[in-house]
């Protein structure tokens, strides 16, 4: 079965530097899909940025970006400039693709807060 | 359209009693998800639907859950005889068809078993 482990339960950053959180993953898939996903506190769950295995080239949207390190099974995030309405628990997430399971394998978290 | 609703956003209730919960996808999304996450936790996949049929049920879903989506509109979770350990937080999330499609999330129902 995959598994989705996040081993950062906790990170902080000061505003406007650069955070980077880890996920690692194991499948023995060759082909899937990697989520990130933010959660504010109290509000809903929304996709940040997202990478498809077969592509090689990492995953970029603004001041978001993904290190992808398929041989390593490792997907990491890197907040750049943060802001304070980054601050939020972020989930790594895996899902088969479309002929597999359809169901997202989530990570337990990681609660990130936002100094000023 | 404004995105996956859920009803009720909390639920309190006493151990042994039924609750049903409705999550109403968004209107173009074949696919319809539901997740319970607890306090400090990822979210857990339940169950999933694409259109009417319910496709895909995890080991978590024990046989007092249940879950429908007629029509393949919106769907419904009931939990019957509740325990203290079913309280959490269910989410719904709705997706088009495609291994790459964004799953959008609802805001969830909190549910508290006293």
């Amino acid at each position: 079965a995959q598994t989705v482990t996040q081993s950062q339960p906790e990170m902080s950053v000061q505003e406007a530097e650069t955070v980077t959180l880890s996920c690692t993953y194991d499948t023995s898939e060759s082909d899937y899909y990697l989520f990130w996903y933010k959660q504010p506190p109290s509000r809903q769950m929304i996709l940040v940025i997202r990478q498809e295995a077969y592509k090689q080239q990492n995953a970029t949207e603004n001041r978001f970006s993904v290190n992808f390190q398929k041989a390593a099974k490792s997907f990491s995030l890197k907040i750049s400039d943060s802001q304070l309405g980054d601050a939020a628990m972020y989930f790594c997430a895996y899902k088969a693709p479309d002929q597999g399971a359809q169901k997202l394998v989530f990570g337990q978290g990681t609660r990130l807060t936002i100094n000023p | 359209d404004t995105g996956v609703s859920q009803d009720p956003r909390h639920k309190i209730t006493k151990r042994g009693q039924n609750v049903t919960f409705r999550c109403d996808p968004i209107s173009e999304h074949n696919r319809l998800y539901w997740y319970r996450q607890t306090l400090g936790q990822g979210p857990e996949f339940l169950t999933y639907f694409q259109n009417e049929a319910q496709l895909e049920k995890s080991r978590l879903l024990s046989d007092r859950f249940s879950a429908e989506r007629p029509k393949g509109s919106f769907s419904t979770l009931e939990i019957q005889r509740t325990e203290q350990g079913d309280s959490a937080m269910y989410l719904c999330a709705s997706s088009v068809a495609g291994g790459r499609s964004e799953q959008f999330f609802g805001p969830g129902t909190r549910l508290t078993v006293l």
